[in-house]
């Protein structure tokens, strides 16, 4: 069974710095793999995907990365704003369905 | 740009009592996903549509929780009778494929509290 893991569960940082997400995977078997921003009592905004032949992706400051095999996956954010702040999800899809698997969360907060 | 819709955006009710969410995809997008994420977790599929059919209930309390989608557009949850655990957001997402890739887009959720 797909379990997604994200770490660390919560981060709070400077505005100005650089950061790092993680997300990691326990079945190897993806078709692709999600990043997804959610505000406090919002739906999910998709960021990035990364299908499971690409290695990363770049969206302005955002850029994740995959490693299939060693089931990792990092979202990096450039120059971090207040505006930053949210919850990003990672999830993945397997190959056999179209069906997204959900990591908990981190909370980030970019302080001012 | 089209949006996932969702009603109601809050919904209070007590516990033994009847609550349904309603759910209009964009436009056009034949599959549509229900989920549920209790706060501080993740979302979890609860069920997914191809059209007017069921493709993947598996995780769906069937003792309590219904979900239709009788013409392929839009849909309905149910909870019957609600409880206590059943306090979360639930979000719904539609989903177009085009050769094989899919995104899921959301809405913005019916955020549930059961007293």
């Amino acid at each position: 069974k797909q379990e997604v893991t994200q770490i660390p569960a919560a981060l709070s940082v400077p505005e100005g710095e650089n950061l790092v997400l993680n997300c990691s995977f326990t079945d190897s078997a993806i078709y692709n793999l999600q990043w997804f921003r959610q505000d406090p009592g919002k739906g999910l905004t998709s960021l990035l995907l990364i299908q499971s032949s690409q290695r990363e992706q770049t969206s302005g400051r955002l850029n994740a990365s995959l490693d299939k095999s060693s089931g990792r996956s990092t979202l990096y954010i450039a120059a971090s704003q207040p505006g930053d702040s949210a919850t990003y999800l990672c999830a993945v899809r397997a190959d056999s369905s179209y069906k997204l698997i959900f990591g908990s969360g981190t909370r980030l907060l970019v302080r001012p | 740009e089209a949006e996932v819709a969702q009603s109601p955006r809050y919904k209070i009710t007590e516990k033994s009592q009847a609550v349904a969410f309603w759910c209009d995809p964009i436009s056009g997008h034949a599959t549509l996903y229900w989920y549920r994420q209790i706060l501080g977790q993740g979302p979890e599929l609860l069920v997914q549509f191809q059209d007017e059919s069921v493709v993947d209930d598996s995780q769906l309390p069937k003792d309590r929780f219904s979900a239709e989608r009788l013409k392929g557009v839009d849909s309905t949850l149910k909870i019957q009778p609600a409880e206590l655990g059943d306090s979360a957001m639930y979000l719904c997402a539609s989903s177009s494929r085009t050769g094989g890739r899919e995104t899921q887009y959301f809405g913005p959720g019916t955020r549930l509290l059961v007293l």
